[in-house]
């Protein structure tokens, strides 16, 4: 099966200031990786997704990247909003179905400082 | 548009109680899922199914049991809730191919 793990469990940064919070990931069948935004009280948001067979996408302020040699992915924020905090979650899943599903890892909950 | 629609969104039972928990999507989603979340956990993988009909164990499915009666809707049943089960549980759904999953609001449950 999956095991998706994050680097930090606390990552704290400058309002203004750029945020990059780490990833890793076990299974090399793997094809799908997305990351979620969980505020507090709320269920998980979709933030962006990539497949395999690209290393970076960029969406609205977000930057993800994907290195499948060492099984790692990373997700970029461009200037920190005190909005961004929250908890961010990466998840891996296989696109062709499979009884694993969507496995998340543990999540790295993103602090603010004015 | 209603998205993932799940219930009760708060619950406490006493050990020994059963229940179920509800969830159903208005997305025409095949996959649906259970998750529990704990603090420094994260989301951990209850239940899962492809399709309706189909349903296969997570990571920590022991002491629950779920239904998949339709496209819509699956169930999530603690026949005997245990102090253990004391959590946060997560109903998502996506599309087969695409993980971009739509969670629902969440049910806090307490056991005491």
């Amino acid at each position: 099966g999956e095991n998706v793990g994050l680097h930090l469990p606390t990552l704290s940064v400058q309002e203004g200031d750029n945020s990059i919070i780490n990833c890793a990931y076990s299974n090399s069948a793997s094809d799908y990786f997305i990351w979620y935004k969980q505020e507090s009280g709320k269920g998980p948001q979709f933030i962006i997704d990539i497949r395999s067979n690209m290393d970076k996408r960029q969406g609205q302020r977000v930057t993800v990247l994907l290195n499948k040699t060492v099984k790692h992915l990373s997700l970029q924020i461009a200037a920190t909003q005190p909005g961004d905090s929250a908890v961010y979650f990466c998840a891996a899943m296989y696109s062709g179905g499979g009884a694993d599903g969507l496995t998340f890892g543990k999540g790295t909950h993103l602090i603010i400082q004015p | 548009n209603a998205g993932v629609t799940q219930t009760p969104k708060f619950q406490v039972l006493k050990t020994g109680q059963s229940m179920t928990l509800q969830c159903a999507q208005d997305m025409n989603h095949n996959s649906m899922y259970w998750y529990r979340q704990d603090p420094g956990m994260g989301l951990r993988l209850i239940y899962y199914s492809a399709s309706e009909g189909t349903t296969d164990k997570g990571e920590v499915p022991n002491g629950y049991n779920v239904s998949r009666l339709n496209k819509r809707e699956f169930s999530l049943r603690l026949e005997s809730a245990a102090p253990s089960q004391t959590s946060v549980y997560f109903c998502a759904s996506h599309k087969r191919d695409r993980g971009e999953a739509f969670f629902g609001q969440g049910t806090r449950l307490t056991v005491v």
